[in-house]
């Protein structure tokens, strides 16, 4: 087992593009969570899938923003018509649950730049 | 929703010293605080965690205490050394906010050699 991937590791776009960042949790894991995180901030909750369904979504989160993991495996982010603010590393973390907290295990993320 | 406030925002130590960084929370609901260590170009790396129904928890030279009374944890290591050096964060979670964690805005630990 290698951890969680993520890919790509660095995406530079142009404001009006579309972006989508793909993330393999650990194998076993059925919890899948989507974070952002800026620089001098902790990560901030995006989104958050158990198997296939997606169970939480930020207020936050823009309608541009939507992710998908259609086999309760990998899970993939996409980003439409991407925004200087939407420059960020979008971090991937998966977990097995449980009844009274969790161990959330993190990609090393993808970090994107909107130009 | 929860709220998580992290100090002091930066700490220098010199190596073989201890180090503390200090949190504090909102939700009292709250029952699981995860701490996370990220180096840079890095994901979040879980070094401890301790849950509502323990007040104290150590792992070789990190401890965590947390004090629900006054809803605030900490994390102490002793003995720092360089590799220590890097960015971490505090975490809570609580059942009323499903499966968020709230991150604080991290602490960035420099250990002097």
């Amino acid at each position: 087992d290698t951890g969680v991937s993520q890919n790509p590791r660095h995406k530079i776009t142009k404001r009006g593009q579309n972006v989508t960042f793909r993330c393999d949790p650990i194998s076993e894991h059925n919890r899948l969570y989507w974070y952002r995180q800026t620089l001098g901030q902790g990560p901030e909750f995006l989104t958050y899938f158990q198997n296939e369904a997606q169970l939480e979504k930020s207020r936050l989160l823009s309608d541009r923003f939507s992710a998908e993991r259609p086999k309760g495996s990998f899970s993939t982010l996409e980003i439409q018509r991407t925004e200087q603010g939407d420059s960020a590393m979008y971090l991937c973390a998966s977990s097995l649950g449980g009844a009274f907290g969790e161990k959330l295990f993190f990609g090393s993320g993808t970090q994107l730049s909107v130009l | 929703g929860e709220n998580v406030e992290q100090h002091p925002s930066t700490l220098s130590v010199q190596e073989g010293d201890s180090a503390v960084i200090k949190c504090t929370y909102s939700d009292s609901a709250s029952n699981y605080f995860p701490w996370y260590k990220q180096e840079l170009g890095k994901g979040p790396q879980l070094i401890i965690d301790i849950r509502s129904n323990v007040g104290e928890k150590k792992d070789q030279r990190i401890a965590v205490t947390l004090n629900k009374t006054a809803k605030h944890f900490s994390l102490h290591i002793t003995e720092t050394q360089p590799e220590d050096s890097a960015v971490y964060f505090c975490a809570a979670k609580a059942p009323s906010t499903g499966n968020q964690f709230y991150f604080g805005t991290g602490t960035s630990l420099t250990v002097i050699p």
